[in-house]
């Protein structure tokens, strides 16, 4: 089975300073990758995503994520974070073997942000 | 276009007591899954649907939870009898039939579940 590391529990920063969050999984195929944001009183959504060629990914609302396979990472940054960037944030990864379909989550990192 | 509908939103039972959950995807979606959240960590899959069909339940407590998604559209979880250990959250999502899009998975609000 997968397992997805979040390595950073609780982040926080001044309006404008840049983010990186770490994601590490364990699975060595062909994997999809994600990351969903969760923001108070709301549902997980998905931020952005990795299925195959570009390894650099951009989603929703100035965020990016670079896959790097020869280090299992999926890193989500941002260079200017916003108040309104206050969430908890998943990574999540999706094999291609017997558990298809499966989304195996990090245990999430907790963002905020003072104005 | 409505998301995936879950309820109840809220839940407090006591333990030994009977407690479900209902779900409605997203219209034209065949997969649905249901996930559990305990406190601080991330989401744990517990059965998956492929329309009317369970393909992945095997994380399922199938002593005590049961699932179903007769017609292929709303599906209901059971848990009975509830222990205390079952207070989490728990999640419905679902995803569209085809290419790509099928491994994006749109998440509802949750129930979140306390069980005394």
């Amino acid at each position: 089975a997968q397992s997805v590391s979040q390595h950073n529990h609780h982040v926080i920063l001044s309006e404008a300073a840049s983010l990186e969050l770490g994601c590490n999984y364990s699975y060595g195929g062909t994997v999809n990758l994600f990351w969903y944001v969760q923001y108070p009183g709301q549902h997980l959504q998905l931020l952005l995503k990795y299925f195959s060629g570009d390894p650099l990914v951009k989603g929703i609302k100035g965020f990016e994520a670079e896959f790097i396979k020869s280090k299992f990472s999926f890193n989500l940054r941002k260079p200017s974070v916003q108040w309104s960037d206050t969430a908890e944030y998943f990574c999540a990864v999706n094999d291609g073997g017997s558990t298809l379909g499966r989304l195996y989550f990090g245990r999430g990192t907790q963002l905020t942000v003072w104005p | 276009e409505a998301g995936v509908v879950q309820s109840p939103r809220y839940k407090i039972i006591e333990k030994k007591q009977p407690v479900a959950f209902w779900c409605n995807p997203i219209s034209g979606h065949n997969t649905l899954y249901w996930y559990r959240q305990n406190l601080g960590q991330g989401p744990e899959l517990l059965i998956r649907y492929e329309n009317e069909e369970a393909v992945d339940d095997s994380q399922l407590p199938k002593d005590r939870f049961s699932a179903e998604r007769l017609k292929g559209v709303d599906s209901t979880l059971k848990i009975q009898p509830a222990e205390l250990g079952d207070s989490a959250v728990y999640l419905c999502a679902s995803s569209p039939p085809r290419g790509g899009a099928k491994n994006i998975q749109y998440f509802g609000a949750g129930t979140r579940l306390s069980v005394l």
